[in-house]
């Protein structure tokens, strides 16, 4: 069980916007700690994508989007593509723990 | 170009041990911390251990605590993890990851990670 919480899947067809929950606790998000997001294609490691809630790397798309509010942030896709096809991870700091900690992942999949 | 490459997987027994390496190229390794980040087959990213840059501070994740044992060598740009041990649970793809951290973000992050190295833990 994840301490981060993360829908296992969505879909979207292609050109849609589709959106993944990250929701946590008092203790991490709700505990001010700036939220990342990581991509992870199918069989290669993970790509940073949106880091401190909502910015985004250079060389990441503005069709990736983040935010946070409470004890949740959100990734948004716009216009998806289908190599957007990949698992997406939130990630924070938990406080309790004294750990990073990762979401269970979500699995977008274009239609 | 910054490159992180991961060697030293395989299969080991349980209550066996196994060392990790992870060669880092093309930035100043000694000015930053370091992480490793393991997957299980088809499960999702579970942080592991992290290291600050000069390697005088170590964190663990509980369920490897007392069992593994990050180091780093600055003068050859190389990560470890020393894994004691081991247990089924700890099969795994073993990634280290680049870790910044960025002012006004309180977080810190890992913006570059390795390919990855497997590890099964089986009889």
């Amino acid at each position: 069980q994840s301490v981060l919480t993360q829908p296992p899947s969505v879909s979207g067809a292609p050109g849609q916007r589709v959106t993944i929950s990250c929701t946590g606790s008092s203790s991490n998000i709700g505990a001010g700690y700036d939220v990342h997001w990581y991509q992870q294609l199918p069989g290669t490691a993970p790509k940073l994508l949106i880091y401190g809630n909502s910015n985004r790397p250079s060389g990441v798309p503005d069709r990736f989007s983040g935010s946070k509010s409470g004890t949740s942030a959100s990734l948004a896709i716009t216009g998806l593509q289908a190599e957007d096809e990949a698992d997406y991870y939130c990630q924070s700091y938990d406080s309790s723990l004294s750990d990073s900690v990762f979401g269970g992942g979500t699995q977008l999949t274009v239609l | 170009e910054v490159q992180l490459l991961e060697s030293g997987g395989g299969l080991v027994q349980p209550g066996g041990s196994l060392r990790l390496s992870c060669a880092a190229s093309g930035f100043t390794f000694s000015s930053y911390a370091m992480s490793w980040v393991r997957q299980a087959p088809g499960k999702g990213l579970e942080w592991v251990s992290d290291i600050s840059a000069g390697g005088g501070s170590t964190y663990y994740a509980d369920s490897v605590k007392g069992r593994f044992t990050v180091s780093r060598d600055n003068s050859k740009n190389t990560l470890y993890l020393q894994m004691n041990s081991l247990r089924a649970e700890d099969t795994a793809v073993y990634y280290c990851a680049k870790e910044i951290t960025i002012f006004g973000v309180t977080t810190p992050l890992n913006d570059y990670w390795g390919q990855g190295t497997l590890v099964t833990v089986s009889s």
